[in-house]
């Protein structure tokens, strides 16, 4: 089926605390997990995104882990400051129109508070 | 800036009634995607083209209807308008599809009132 389910709607943590938001899916064929953020009244953007060839992938301070055998990937944010706080969407690839729509996840709302 | 542009920024207008949204795309990108974003809901996927020719439909009402042109650039049209329609219409686009990045235009924002 085409769902992912995101966890928690809202997320928040104190400036220099660690974030973790966890995504669920359940499409095995799976093999492309992008993670957006879109701060208040802006566009979303990617920020990272991994294939099912690795199990996890570094940028700085975020970090994606993923777990194909649970069907689930992860987004991790270490030493969170104010300007992480936005809105934040994992997503994948849909097997209906032949994987060329993203289906995201209803996104969870973190606030870092200095 | 994405590079993704759209046009108008705001719109108001009254129920029953039909408006267009305009989407240009990166340059050398060959997909466009629509998404609708009501308050504090999430992003929800209507549809996307490629070079042209429609590639994957969500779950987008038979009063809308989208299009994208030899040019690239894609139209949205909206008709019959509801109060429920009220949302932020993003445009994306990208390379190819869905396993490539999607760059996301400002948005239009709809008020019907």
């Amino acid at each position: 089926g085409e769902n992912v389910e995101q966890h928690p709607s809202t997320l928040s943590v104190q400036e220099g605390d660690s974030a973790v938001i966890k995504c669920t899916y359940s499409d095995s064929a799976s093999n492309y997990f992008p993670w957006y953020k879109q701060e208040l009244g802006k566009r979303p953007q990617l920020i990272i995104d991994i294939r099912s060839n690795v199990g996890e992938k570094k940028d700085q301070r975020i970090a994606v882990t993923l777990n194909k055998t649970a069907k689930h990937f992860s987004l991790h944010i270490t030493e969170t400051q104010p300007e992480d706080s936005a809105v934040y969407f994992c997503a994948l690839p849909s097997p209906s129109g032949g994987y060329n729509k993203l289906i995201f996840g209803a996104g969870t709302r973190l606030a870092v508070h200095p | 800036d994405s590079g993704v542009t759209q046009t108008p920024k705001h719109l108001i207008t009254a129920t029953g009634q039909r408006v267009t949204l305009r989407c240009s795309p990166r340059s050398g990108d060959l997909s466009v995607y629509w998404y609708q974003q009501s308050l504090d809901q999430g992003l929800q996927f209507l549809i996307q083209y490629y070079n042209g020719e429609e590639r994957a439909k969500g779950n987008i009402l038979e009063r809308f209807s989208a299009q994208q042109f030899p040019d690239l650039h894609s139209e949205l049209n909206l008709s019959s308008l509801e109060l429920g329609d009220s949302a932020l219409y993003f445009c994306a686009s990208s390379i190819g599809g869905a396993y490539n990045e999607q760059f996301f235009g400002p948005g239009t924002r709809l008020t019907v009132l």
